[in-house]
C-alpha cells in the first residue's frame, strides 16, 4: 500500500528564517512520482515540483530545494530565508507509475506554514 | 493561466437538490481526470478516477450513486453530487493527466459546496 506521511501538522516561523518540511513515503513501487503541492487559503493547488523515483539528485529552485533519500524514503522541502507569501498548507503526494495512473495521487496530511513578519 | 478550469468554485445548495461540478482541460485533451475531497483542514481525497468514454472508477468508499462521474469529451469531465446533505459539504478538486506522455499533472481551482 502506498502512504505519505507529514508528521507536521502545524510550523510557524519568523521570515527569514529556513524551514524544513518532513515528507515520509511508502511504496512497494520501484518507479514512482513525488510531488510538491503548495495551497494557499483560496484554496487551488499550484504545482511546486515533481520527482521521479529514479533521479536522486537534490533540486533547488530560487528559495526552494528539495531533498530526495531513497534510503530513508524522504522527500524533504526547505523554504530557504521565509517570506509570509510563504504561509500555505504544503502537500508531499506520492504517484505510481505509469503516467496514465500518475494522476492517481496518494497525499499527505499537509503541513500548514505559518510565517509571521 | 490555468489549464484546467473548474465551475462553480463556490455553490450554496438546498439539502436534496443535485449539483454539478464542471472540470474542463483548456489547452490539452485530457483521457484521465480525477476528483478529489477535501474537508476543512484535512487532505484530499480521491474520489474516482474519471476515463473518457468509460465508466469511473470509484475508491473504496465513494457511493458511485451518490457522486455522478461523466467524462464524456476528452475535455470535460463532470461530477454531480446528488440528493445532496449537509455531511457532503467539502471543497472538491479535479485534476487532468495529459495524454501525451506529459506526467505533469494539473489541478482545477476547487469548488466549495455548502449544503444547508
Amino acid at each position: 500500500a502506498q502512504k505519505v506521511t507529514q508528521a507536521q501538522t502545524e510550523i510557524s516561523v519568523v521570515e527569514k528564517e529556513d524551514v524544513t518540511l518532513d515528507c515520509v513515503y511508502e511504496t512497494r513501487d520501484t518507479t514512482y512520482y513525488l510531488f510538491w503541492y503548495k495551497q494557499p487559503p483560496s484554496g487551488e493547488l499550484v504545482f511546486l515540483i515533481r520527482r521521479n523515483s529514479f533521479d536522486e539528485q537534490n533540486e533547488i529552485s530560487g528559495r526552494y530545494s528539495w531533498n530526495f533519500q531513497k534510503s530513508t524514503s524522504s522527500f524533504n522541502f526547505t523554504i530557504t530565508a521565509s517570506q509570509v507569501v510563504d504561509s500555505a498548507v504544503y502537500f508531499c503526494a506520492l504517484s505510481a507509475y505509469p503516467y496514465n495512473q500518475g494522476g492517481k495521487l496518494i497525499f499527505g496530511q499537509g503541513t500548514e506554514l505559518s510565517v509571521k513578519p | 493561466g490555468a489549464v484546467v478550469s473548474q465551475h462553480p468554485s463556490r455553490v450554496i445548495c438546498k439539502s436534496g437538490t443535485s449539483v454539478k461540478i464542471e472540470c474542463r482541460s483548456l489547452d490539452f485533451q485530457a483521457t484521465t481526470m480525477f476528483w478529489y475531497r477535501q474537508f476543512p483542514k484535512q487532505s484530499l481525497m480521491l474520489m474516482a478516477t474519471s476515463n473518457e468514454g468509460s465508466k469511473a472508477t470509484y475508491e473504496q468508499g465513494v457511493e458511485k450513486d451518490k457522486f455522478l462521474i461523466n467524462h464524456a469529451s476528452l475535455t470535460l469531465s463532470t461530477l454531480t453530487v446528488t440528493s445532496a446533505h449537509p455531511e457532503d459539504s467539502s471543497f472538491y478538486i479535479c485534476s487532468a493527466a495529459s495524454g501525451q506522455g506529459n506526467e505533469k499533472l494539473f489541478f482545477g481551482s476547487g469548488t466549495q459546496l455548502s449544503v444547508l
